[in-house]
C-alpha cells in the first residue's frame, strides 16, 4: 500500500504569516497533487508535480507555491495566507502511471484555520 | 474548464433501499473515478471506468460510464449503514482529474 503522510494535521495561523504544509509517501510514485476541499466542494486542484523540480498550476493556484526537491517530498507553501484559505488540504499521488488513468491515493489531510 | 455535476447533492434513505447518483458533464473524459470519503479522512478509490458503455459491479455498487464518456452513474443497491460517506466522481483527463462537489449519502438503520 502507498503511504502517505501530512504534516501538520491541524495548525491555526494568522492572516499575513507564510504556512508550509508537507507531504511525504514512502514509494517513488511519480506524480503528486496538492487539493484544497471546502464545504459545500469536491477537490479542486491547487498545483500538481509530475517528478522532481516539475511542477504545474491548477485552478486554484493563486497565493499558492510548491516546491518538490525529491521525489518524496511535495511541499505546499501559502505566501501570505489569507482567511479564504482557511480550508482542508489534501495531498494525493497517482497510483497508474498511463496518462488516461489517474487513480489516486489520498493523505489524511490538513486542516487550517486563517484567522 | 471541465466542470462535473453531481446530483443530488443530499440523499437520506432508509436501510435496505435502492439508490442512484448521477455524475454529469459537457466534456469528455478519457477516464472517471469514483472515490467514497468518510469524515476527517481523505478519499479512497473505488473504481476507475474508461470504455463508454462500461458497467462495473463491486458487491452491491454498480457503476457506468456514459456511452459518450460525458457521465456516469453509481447506483447502490439495498443501501446500509455502512455505505454512508461523501461520493465523489472524478473526470481524468491528460494526467489530471477534476472533482464533482460530491453527494452525501445518509443510510439510516
Amino acid at each position: 500500500d502507498a503511504g502517505i503522510t501530512q504534516s501538520p494535521r491541524h495548525k491555526v495561523t494568522e492572516t499575513g504569516t507564510p504556512v508550509t504544509l508537507r507531504c511525504h509517501q514512502t514509494e517513488n510514485h511519480r506524480y503528486m497533487y496538492w487539493y484544497r476541499q471546502d464545504p459545500g466542494h469536491g477537490l479542486r486542484l491547487i498545483h500538481y508535480s509530475y517528478g522532481v523540480k516539475d511542477t504545474d498550476k491548477g485552478e486554484v493556484s493563486d497565493g499558492y507555491s510548491v516546491s518538490r526537491s525529491k521525489t518524496e517530498d511535495f511541499l505546499l507553501t501559502l505566501e501570505s495566507a489569507t482567511s479564504s484559505q482557511t480550508s482542508v488540504y489534501f495531498c494525493a499521488i497517482s497510483l497508474t502511471s498511463g496518462f488516461s488513468y489517474n487513480e489516486q491515493f489520498f493523505g489524511p489531510g490538513t486542516r487550517l484555520t486563517v484567522l | 474548464t471541465q466542470l462535473l455535476e453531481q446530483s443530488p447533492q443530499f440523499l437520506s434513505i432508509q436501510e435496505g433501499e435502492n439508490l442512484t447518483v448521477y455524475c454529469n458533464s459537457s466534456s469528455v473524459f478519457s477516464s472517471l473515478q469514483w472515490y467514497r470519503q468518510e469524515p476527517g479522512e481523505g478519499p479512497v478509490l473505488l473504481v476507475t471506468v474508461v470504455t463508454g458503455g462500461e458497467v462495473k459491479k463491486l458487491k452491491r455498487l454498480t457503476f457506468q460510464f456514459g456511452d459518450a464518456r460525458k457521465d456516469s452513474s453509481l447506483h447502490i443497491t439495498a443501501a446500509q449503514p455502512g455505505d454512508t460517506g461523501l461520493y465523489l466522481c472524478a473526470g481524468t483527463n491528460a494526467g489530471k482529474s477534476t472533482f464533482g462537489d460530491g453527494t452525501t449519502l445518509t443510510v439510516k438503520p
